[in-house]
């Protein structure tokens, strides 16, 4: 099935830097979504993004949804051990049905 | 309140036999997919329920897989003749229906087939 192309695929990182991932499309999407998924678990839900435009933040997670519609980025600031894990992009056209990056597997080194 | 519910957490099973994988959504989402995800992959969409008529079922692989949702609530994914390529993290998700319809990921099923 269809998925967005997410940019890392992977990084380490050092505790205490900034981290900047970014998600696109070829479609517009009405919606963004950021997930993290951790080892074991199901997805968890970080930040919705409802306008173009739109910054939000959850803590030091930044997300924005990209003024053409078709991209959106997540930005972590000063990364800590339990950040690791995957983080999922997932975009909405105005259906029910959402479609999801194929992830940026970061891992950071204390 | 609670989020939403999987079980079991892990199943094992030899091939050939059946299985039953239970979600529980969130209270009022009207919205429950299913989703598989392989070891260090992406999320594959299975099949789509709204309340308990499926609109959407064009992701599910074979006709060995089906489901079904009762009380527009709980859900049952079922898995014919288990080979070992279904081997899987099966992920429920739920969600309201409308502008604001993020969806909430359960903890998940892990499938392992012998």
């Amino acid at each position: 099935g269809q998925q967005l192309n997410q940019s890392p695929q992977s990084m380490f990182i050092q505790e205490g830097e900034d981290v900047s991932m970014n998600c696109t499309s070829s479609s517009i999407f009405n919606t963004w979504l950021w997930y993290k998924q951790d080892p074991g678990e199901g997805p968890v839900l970080l930040i919705a993004l409802y306008k173009a435009g739109e910054l939000t933040s959850n803590g030091r997670l930044t997300a924005q949804f990209g003024i053409t519609r078709k991209d959106s980025f997540l930005n972590i600031s000063a990364s800590i051990p339990s950040d690791v894990g995957i983080y999922f992009c997932a975009g909405n056209s105005g259906t029910y049905k959402y479609i999801f990056g194929t992830g940026t597997r970061l891992k950071v080194l204390a | 309140g609670a989020g939403v519910s999987q079980s079991p957490s892990n199943k094992v099973t030899e091939k050939g036999k059946d299985v039953e994988l239970r979600c529980d959504p969130i209270s009022g989402h009207t919205a429950l997919y299913w989703y598989r995800q392989s070891l260090g992959q992406g999320l594959e969409f299975l099949i789509y329920f709204q309340g308990n008529s499926a609109p959407d079922k064009s992701g599910l692989p074979s006709d060995r897989f089906s489901a079904e949702r009762t009380g527009g609530s709980v859900s049952t994914l079922t898995i014919q003749r288990t080979q070992q390529e279904d081997s899987a993290v099966y992920l429920c998700a739920s969600s309201l229906v409308g502008v604001y319809n993020e969806q909430f990921f359960g903890p998940g099923t892990r499938l392992t087939v012998l």
